[in-house]
């Protein structure tokens, strides 16, 4: 069964700091991976969807970049802003349904 | 464009009570309907799935039932709550494997 894991849990950074949040997954035979951002009591924001053949996509201050050999992905923000802060989620799609990684708890301190 | 609108968006009910959860999409037709469950510190799980009118796919055995009664909408149902169905309630669609999910904004449900 695939299971997807994000690295750090929790990460705190100063404004105008650049970050990766790390995502990795057992089950390389993947379609595509998408990252999602969930504001507090909110549902599920669409950032970036990465096709399996693709290496990476970038969407304004955000780069992510895909290694499905490896089973690994990762997200890049530049110059964090405070309204940056949420949960981001990692899913991959293996024909059936999404499998998601617990999330990265993300605060971007003023 | 397509939209996806799930409601009520937060919800307590007593142990024992009924529940009825409603999602629909519009702008689209014949998509990959989905109904999560998150709980307080947790992931998400899948709880149903649906391809097309009337197919449903449970993934975990539990309290909790899905109907799919037209194309585009998307029902989670219990007849007795208990205090463990608790939690967010996300719905979420597809159009295929190419165009990933769209997540509606979710139900908070508190079991008293």
């Amino acid at each position: 069964k695939q299971e997807v894991t994000q690295i750090p849990a929790a990460l705190s950074v100063p404004e105008g700091e650049n970050l990766v949040l790390n995502c990795s997954f057992t089950d390389s035979a993947i379609y595509n991976l998408q990252w999602f951002r969930q504001d507090p009591g909110k549902g599920l924001t669409s950032l970036l969807l990465i096709q399996s053949s693709q290496r990476e996509q970038t969407s304004g201050r955000l780069n992510a970049s895909l290694d499905k050999s490896s089973g690994r992905s990762t997200l890049y923000i530049a110059a964090s802003q405070p309204g940056d802060s949420a949960t981001y989620l990692c899913a991959v799609f293996t024909g059936n349904q999404f499998y998601f990684g617990t999330g990265t708890s993300l605060t971007v301190i003023p | 464009s397509q939209t996806i609108h799930q409601w009520p968006a937060t919800l307590v009910q007593p142990v024992g009570s009924p529940l009825s959860l409603e999602c629909t999409v519009e702008g689209t037709s014949n998509p990959n309907l989905y109904w999560y469950r998150q709980a307080a510190g947790r992931g998400l799980q899948l709880l149903f799935y649906s391809v097309g009118i009337g197919q449903i796919s449970s993934e975990v055995p539990q309290n909790l039932s899905a109907s799919r009664p037209q194309d585009r909408q998307f029902i989670l149902s219990s007849k007795k709550l208990l205090l463990s169905d608790s939690g967010f309630y996300l719905c979420a669609w597809s159009s295929g494997t190419l165009y990933g999910y769209t997540f509606g904004s979710g139900t908070r449900l508190t079991v008293v």
